[in-house]
């Protein structure tokens, strides 16, 4: 079975400051994406991130960048220059490709504070 | 851009009654998913469609039927509602199954009292 593991309930950092969100995987395949998904007070769930694993270069998008690696299962979120509107819920999630669920992390609270 | 549209938005039953949400995916998507999230929970599947065929289908309880409509909409009908069916349920679109990556709506939150 597959299963996402984000070891860190809460976080909350400064504003500007980086900050660096923790996910790590299990699977038994070799090819999957992985994302990370943003749910602020809203709740819409928003795509911050995307990576394919046959891609060895780490993804990026403006501020937004995940360190992954693939031997040790880990796929961790950095954000830089962090605003307050980053305040939300971000959800590591994986799908094997070819399959239909999407399964997601237990989720981090992030707190971005004046 | 269009996105994907659900509704209700918000919803409130009594138990053992039945809901329906509604879900219009983004334009020439063709993929459709359904995940339930509890309070303070994360998303669980619930089952996805592609071309009108259920292609998947994960802790979907007996008590729950979806379809995809020939306008590519689907709907989740709930029946015999139970306290613990309170949750928030996302509908999600796709142009390419399984390419993983999925745009959801708003969500709608049912409340069953």
């Amino acid at each position: 079975a597959q299963t996402v593991t984000q070891s860190q309930p809460e976080m909350s950092v400064q504003e500007a400051e980086t900050v660096t969100l923790s996910c790590t995987y299990d699977t038994s395949e070799n090819n999957y994406y992985l994302f990370w998904y943003k749910q602020p007070p809203s709740r819409q769930m928003i795509l911050v991130i995307r990576q394919e694993a046959y891609k060895q270069q780490n993804a990026t998008e403006n501020r937004f960048s995940v360190n992954f690696q693939k031997a040790a299962k880990s796929f961790s979120l950095k954000i830089s220059d962090s605003q307050l509107g980053d305040t939300a819920m971000y959800f590591c999630a994986f799908i094997i490709q070819g399959a239909q669920k999407l399964v997601f992390g237990q989720g981090t609270r992030l707190t971005i504070n004046p | 851009a269009a996105g994907v549209i659900q509704s209700p938005r918000h919803l409130i039953k009594e138990k053992r009654e039945t809901a329906t949400l509604k879900c219009y995916p983004i334009p020439r998507h063709d993929t459709v998913y359904w995940y339930q999230q509890g309070p303070g929970q994360d998303p669980q599947f619930l089952i996805s469609f592609y071309e009108k065929m259920q292609s998947d289908k994960g802790s979907i309880p007996d008590r729950f039927s979806a379809q995809q409509f020939s306008d590519y909409h689907s709907e989740l009908n709930m029946s015999s509602l139970e306290l613990g069916d309170s949750a928030l349920y996302f509908c999600a679109s796709s142009l390419v199954p399984s390419s993983g990556e999925l745009f959801f709506g708003e969500g709608s939150r049912l409340t069953v009292l």
